[in-house]
């Protein structure tokens, strides 16, 4: 079975630096997609970023970008320049192609200090 | 466009009811998933479903059951409730099965006392 492990519970950083979270993902399937979402406090899930495990470059939207290292099964996600609007709980995900199985880690809670 | 419509918002509910959770989603989407999230431990999937007349287990599907008699809708029932089975539930589809983006309703908080 897959499984996502983000081993930050927790993390801070200073406005405008950069801070990276981490993601580890165990699966013997090789088609698979991964994926960061973020749940500010309104609860509501927002997607930050999606990779295809097929694609060796790594995935950026804006300030937001991933190390995907395929071999190592490890997927994190920099925030470059963070903003206050960036605190919030970010989920790393894995959606298998096979099963269309959709499973995501414990979460990691981003505070942001002015 | 509603989007995901979830129901009810909140309820409380005795331990040893029943109860199902409503899901409605008006994008046509094909998958449809149950998550529930719980502080310290993520979304757990509970039931997904990648087209209609479909439904496989996810990580905790235990006291859980799941029917997709259509596209549109993916309700969850809980047989008979039990206290360690309160939490926040959020429904979610998306296009194609889990290589697209995920679009949650607003999650449904369940307090069995």
């Amino acid at each position: 079975a897959q499984t996502v492990t983000q081993s930050q519970p927790e993390m801070s950083v200073q406005e405008a630096e950069t801070v990276t979270l981490s993601c580890t993902y165990d699966t013997s399937e090789s088609d698979y997609y991964l994926f960061w979402y973020k749940q500010p406090p309104s609860r509501q899930m927002i997607l930050v970023i999606r990779q295809e495990a097929y694609k060796q470059q790594n995935a950026t939207e804006n300030r937001f970008s991933v190390n995907f290292q395929k071999a190592a099964k490890s997927f994190s996600l920099k925030i470059s320049d963070s903003q206050l609007g960036d605190a919030a709980m970010y989920f790393c995900a894995y959606g298998s192609s096979n099963t269309g199985k959709l499973i995501f880690g414990q979460g990691t809670t981003l505070q942001v200090k002015p | 466009i509603a989007g995901i419509t979830q129901a009810p918002t909140s309820q409380i509910l005795a331990a040893g009811r029943r109860m199902t959770l409503r899901c409605t989603q008006d994008m046509r989407h094909n998958a449809m998933y149950w998550y529930r999230q719980d502080l310290g431990l993520g979304l757990r999937l509970i039931h997904y479903s990648n087209t209609a007349g479909t439904t496989g287990k996810g990580e905790v599907p235990d006291g859980y059951s799941v029917s997709r008699a259509n596209t549109d809708d993916f309700p969850l029932t809980l047989a008979s409730a039990v206290p360690s089975q309160t939490s926040v539930y959020f429904c979610a589809s998306s296009e194609n099965r889990a290589t697209g983006e995920l679009f949650f309703g607003e999650g449904s908080r369940l307090t069995v006392l």
